[in-house]
């Protein structure tokens, strides 16, 4: 069964500071690859997602993700973070139409803090 | 365009009892998802239908679970008898297609079983 890691559970930051978090996942097939977003009081909400192509991808503000498939890696990415990303990140994986559905497996998060 | 909802909010409910959860996804949306968090946990895959048929019911826990989805319209999530370890916040998600499509996720609802 694939499965998925995010190695920062709690990560603390000043404003401007840069922001990496970390996703592994276990599958050896073709994955897409996503990460959500779960601002506080929100829905859980797509930053952004990899299906084939480039593998640095750009998402909602101001984010990127690279994927490394001999790392079996898509770390997330911000050069300068606010405040107001402030937020829970969820890494996840399906393996899409050819791999046996389109069912998410995420990790278990990586609450962010960004201070003033 | 109106988002996925989810009934209720949240639920408190006792040790042995019923509760229904219900989830409207976007209209137009085929595929619906049913997932939940067990607190400090990672969100997990309960099921799949596209319509009103189950695709893939994998994740459900036990058979005290019954979703259903009569129509291909809104979907409910019946845990009874509910257990102390089904509390946990269930989100509903739907998507118009499979493969590539995002799947758009609901408020939650969270369950406290005492």
């Amino acid at each position: 069964a694939q499965s998925v890691s995010q190695h920062n559970h709690h990560v603390i930051l000043s404003e401007a500071a840069s922001l990496e978090l970390g996703c592994n996942y276990s599958y050896g097939g073709t994955v897409n690859l996503f990460w959500y977003v779960q601002y506080p009081g929100q829905h859980l909400q797509l930053l952004l997602k990899y299906f084939s192509g480039d593998p640095l991808v750009k998402g909602i503000k101001g984010f990127e993700a690279e994927f490394i498939k001999s790392k079996f890696s898509f770390n997330l990415r911000k050069p300068s973070v606010q405040w107001s990303d402030t937020a829970e990140y969820f890494c996840a994986v399906n393996r899409g139409l050819t791999g046996g559905g389109n069912k998410l497996t995420f990790g278990t998060g990586t609450q962010l803090k960004v201070e003033l | 365009e109106a988002g996925v909802t989810q009934f209720p909010s949240h639920s408190v409910i006792e040790k042995g009892q019923t509760v229904t959860l219900r989830c409207d996804p976007i209209s137009g949306h085929d595929n619906l998802y049913w997932y939940r968090r067990v607190m400090g946990k990672e969100i997990k895959f309960l099921l799949h239908f596209v319509k009103e048929s189950k695709q893939d019911e994998s994740g459900m826990p036990n058979n005290r679970f019954l979703a259903e989805r009569t129509g291909g319209t809104y979907s409910t999530l019946k845990v009874q008898p509910a257990e102390l370890e089904d509390s946990g916040v269930y989100f509903c998600a739907s998507s118009q297609e499979l493969g590539h499509q995002k799947q758009f996720f609901g408020p939650g609802t969270r369950l406290t079983v005492l």
